[in-house]
């Protein structure tokens, strides 16, 4: 089944404590990216990728890191969590191909709070 | 970063009425897509619109790329309970991989 799997799916932490939200698509997409989305302010990208090695900001960028190593993991890294990132996250990916229309599937996301 | 407005912002009806929600930007888009999201889950690809003035269904939703590129409107006809959630409107263009998001329409249907 074509899918965009996140773990954990649910996360309580400190303030502080590194931590990694992975994400893995199964559809060989090129394009990735990373949302958080928050009451009245919907849905706002942080990072994406384009393609193995490459990554850019997006819209939200302060706080997080990510990486990409191989084309079908896309992990969000938080290295020092503050209570401002409780969120609820989530992954998606795309064909990216230059035909691309750019249709995003997203995954099931990742409730992230941070006492 | 933009977001697109989305109206209305929340929807109470009752089961079997139609229901049409619609999505303005202030820049060009030539791809216009509809998601739903359940509570509590990701949003789900339901429509996707690649030509200006282009009319697509999907079952009992219809949607429509306006004639001006910066609007597109979804209706869903005959509503069921499973028809509950957050619609969402994203504008992106060829080639760009953003997605630029509504700022959703969330359904209610009442007993």
């Amino acid at each position: 089944e074509a899918q965009v799997t996140q773990n954990p799916r649910y996360l309580i932490t400190v303030t502080g404590k590194k931590l990694t939200v992975t994400c893995s698509q199964n559809m060989n997409h090129e394009y990735m990216s990373w949302y958080r989305q928050d009451p009245g302010l919907g849905l706002r990208q942080i990072y994406y990728s384009m393609n193995v090695e490459v990554t850019d900001k997006g819209d939200v960028p302060e706080g997080y890191k990510v990486s990409r190593k191989e084309k079908r993991n896309f992990p969000l890294i938080l290295e020092s969590p503050s209570p401002n990132q409780t969120s609820l996250y989530f992954c998606a990916s795309s064909l990216g191909s230059p035909d691309s229309h750019n249709e995003q599937f997203f995954g099931p996301g990742t409730r992230l709070t941070v006492l | 970063g933009q977001q697109l407005n989305q109206s209305p912002q929340s929807m109470f009806i009752q089961e079997g009425e139609d229901v049409s929600m619609n999505c303005t930007s202030s820049s060009i888009f030539n791809t216009w897509l509809w998601y739903k999201q359940d509570p509590g889950e990701g949003p789900v690809l339901l429509i996707a619109l690649y030509k200006a003035g282009e009319l697509t269904s999907n079952g009992r939703l219809t949607a429509q790329f306006g004639i001006t590129r910066k609007d597109s409107f979804l209706n869903i006809s005959a509503s069921i309970p499973s028809d509950v959630g957050i619609y969402f409107c994203a504008g992106t263009n060829f080639g760009n991989e953003k997605l630029t998001f509504g700022t959703g329409t969330r359904l209610t249907i009442i007993p």
